[in-house]
C-alpha cells in the first residue's frame, strides 16, 4: 500500500523557470510533511517541511503548499538553477514528525541550462 | 554535512555472513531511525530508537536487529545475509516533534 505517491518519475525544466513537484498521500493521520533532495551516493538532504496546521511554508527559493482536503502537497522552486538537478523525495509522518517517515518513490528533476 | 555519520560507506560480503552498520547521530538528537533503500525502491523504515529504547518497528526482518548505546550511537546488525539484502542502509536522527530527520550518507551493502 503506497501511502505517499509521486506520480511523475521525472521532470525537466528550463533554468530560471519554476519547477513544481507534486505529491499525494492517502493516510489522513499524517500531519507533518517534508521534501528531501538526493544526489547519487549521498543521503537525502532536508529541504523544507510543513505541518498540517499550515497550508504554505517558504524558505528562500523553495515553497511547499499543502492542500489537506485533496491530500496533496507540492514543492515550488523559483527560479530553478542547474544545481537543483537531483531526485526529490516527498515524505510524511505522524505525531508532527516524531515517528517514522513514509517516502514517495521520488521525482528526478533535470534543469536544462 | 548533515552531522549524521555512518560507517562503513561500502560493505561487500557473502551470503550467510553477518555485518554491523554503525551510525552516530547529530549532537543532541535522541532519536535514531534506520531505513533501507533497495534497487528502484523508495526508502523503507526499519526501526526507531529513542534515548536507548526501541520506539517503533517497521518492515524489519527477524534476521536484522539494532540497538542504541548510552552515547546515543546506534548499530544495525544483519545476519544470515541473502542476496536480496543488498541495498543502501540509511540512518537518520532528529530532535523530536516538529523537527526534520537528518540523514547520513548511507552504507552500501553488496552481497555476493
Amino acid at each position: 500500500d503506497q501511502q505517499v505517491k509521486q506520480n511523475s518519475p521525472s521532470l525537466s525544466v528550463q533554468e530560471g523557470r519554476i519547477s513544481i513537484l507534486n505529491c499525494d498521500y492517502t493516510n489522513s493521520m499524517f500531519d507533518y510533511f517534508l521534501w528531501y533532495k538526493k544526489y547519487p551516493a549521498e543521503g537525502p538532504t532536508f529541504l523544507i517541511s510543513i505541518s498540517s496546521i499550515k497550508d504554505k511554508n517558504e524558505d528562500g527559493r523553495f515553497t511547499v503548499f499543502l492542500n489537506k482536503s485533496a491530500k496533496h502537497l507540492s514543492l515550488h522552486i523559483v527560479p530553478s538553477q542547474p544545481g537543483d538537478s537531483a531526485v526529490y523525495f516527498c515524505a510524511a509522518s505522524r505525531n508532527f514528525g516524531n515517528e517514522k517517515l513514509t517516502f514517495g518513490t521520488g521525482t528526478r528533476l533535470t534543469i536544462i541550462p | 554535512d548533515s552531522g549524521v555519520t555512518q560507517t562503513p560507506k561500502h560493505l561487500i560480503t557473502a551470503t550467510g555472513q553477518r555485518v554491523t552498520l554503525r551510525c552516530s547521530p547529530r549532537s543532541g538528537d535522541l532519536s535514531v531511525y534506520w531505513y533501507q533503500q533497495s534497487l528502484d525502491q523508495g526508502l523503507q523504515f526499519l526501526i526507531q530508537y529513542y534515548n536507548g529504547e526501541e520506539r517503533a518497528k517497521g518492515n524489519i526482518l527477524e534476521r536484522f536487529s539494532a540497538q542504541q548505546f548510552p552515547d546515543l550511537h546506534s548499530e544495525l546488525n544483519l545476519s544470515s545475509l541473502e542476496l536480496g539484502d543488498s541495498a543502501l542502509y540509511f540512518c537518520a536522527s532528529s530532535v523530536g516533534r516538529g523537527q526534520p530527520q537528518h540523514f547520513g550518507d548511507g552504507t552500501r551493502l553488496s552481497i555476493l
